[in-house]
């Protein structure tokens, strides 16, 4: 089973409001990842961190924001949700050096 | 140049059957070919990789082929099951060590 933990699994919320999705790795990783999926199609790198303190933009522009103040954990948070924010967010981690991602199960965003 | 390209974007075969799976790549740095296998309302799971250096790797049912020269690769799988139905990630590792996946492919092995 992966080590990667997301939460929620689903969460329907109303424009406008804030919200954070949360992810957690128990593996000591220093490499996560988020990333935008529409149901089963293309996966669109939003944000990635190296480590602790570390966050950088990925190729597809994003309203949200993430934080990396421990190694193990990594949350994503919109600032105000709205409709097009609807999709699953998916996150990732991998060791230096290492020869795949571990990807969490995702949350499914429904933005009302 | 950091593109990995797939095809097709989805695929119907029988049971038994034997779908394949293509990818290319104009980055000569990438290093590392993984393909990722994807359940609905799951994340993607590693299912088998190469490196460049190999022209094949099998495990079990699934098998990679790959062409250095024409920057190619394919995903084949044998024997095809309806637990096989899933969505297929090609991947390639840059200089950078993160992953560069593909479109994806829907694959539905009917009964």
């Amino acid at each position: 089973e992966a080590d990667i933990y997301q939460t929620p699994r689903y969460l329907v919320i109303g424009t406008g409001k804030k919200i954070t999705l949360e992810c957690s790795q128990t593996m000591g990783h220093d490499k996560m990842y988020w990333y935008q999926q529409d149901p089963g199609m293309e996966l669109h790198l939003i944000h990635y961190s190296y480590g602790v303190n570390s966050t950088e933009k990925g190729d597809l522009s994003s309203e949200s924001t993430v934080s990396r103040i421990r190694t193990e954990h990594f949350p994503l948070t919109l600032e105000s949700a709205r409709p097009s924010h609807t999709s699953q967010y998916l996150c990732a981690s991998s060791e230096q050096g290492g020869y795949g991602y571990t990807f969490g199960s995702g949350t499914r965003l429904t933005v009302v | 140049q950091q593109q990995v390209k797939q095809s097709p974007q989805s695929l119907i075969v029988q049971k038994g059957g034997i779908p394949i799976i293509n990818c290319a790549y104009e980055n000569t740095a990438f290093d590392y070919f993984p393909w990722y296998q994807q359940f609905p309302g799951k994340g993607p799971a590693l299912l088998i990789a190469i490196r460049p250096d190999v022209s094949e790797k099998k495990e079990g049912r699934f098998t990679i082929s790959f062409n250095k020269s024409a920057k190619q690769f394919s995903l084949h799988i044998m024997d095809s099951q309806p637990g096989d139905s899933a969505t297929y990630f090609c991947a390639a590792r840059d200089y950078g060590q993160n992953f560069v996946f593909g479109p994806g492919t829907r694959l539905s092995v009917l009964p």
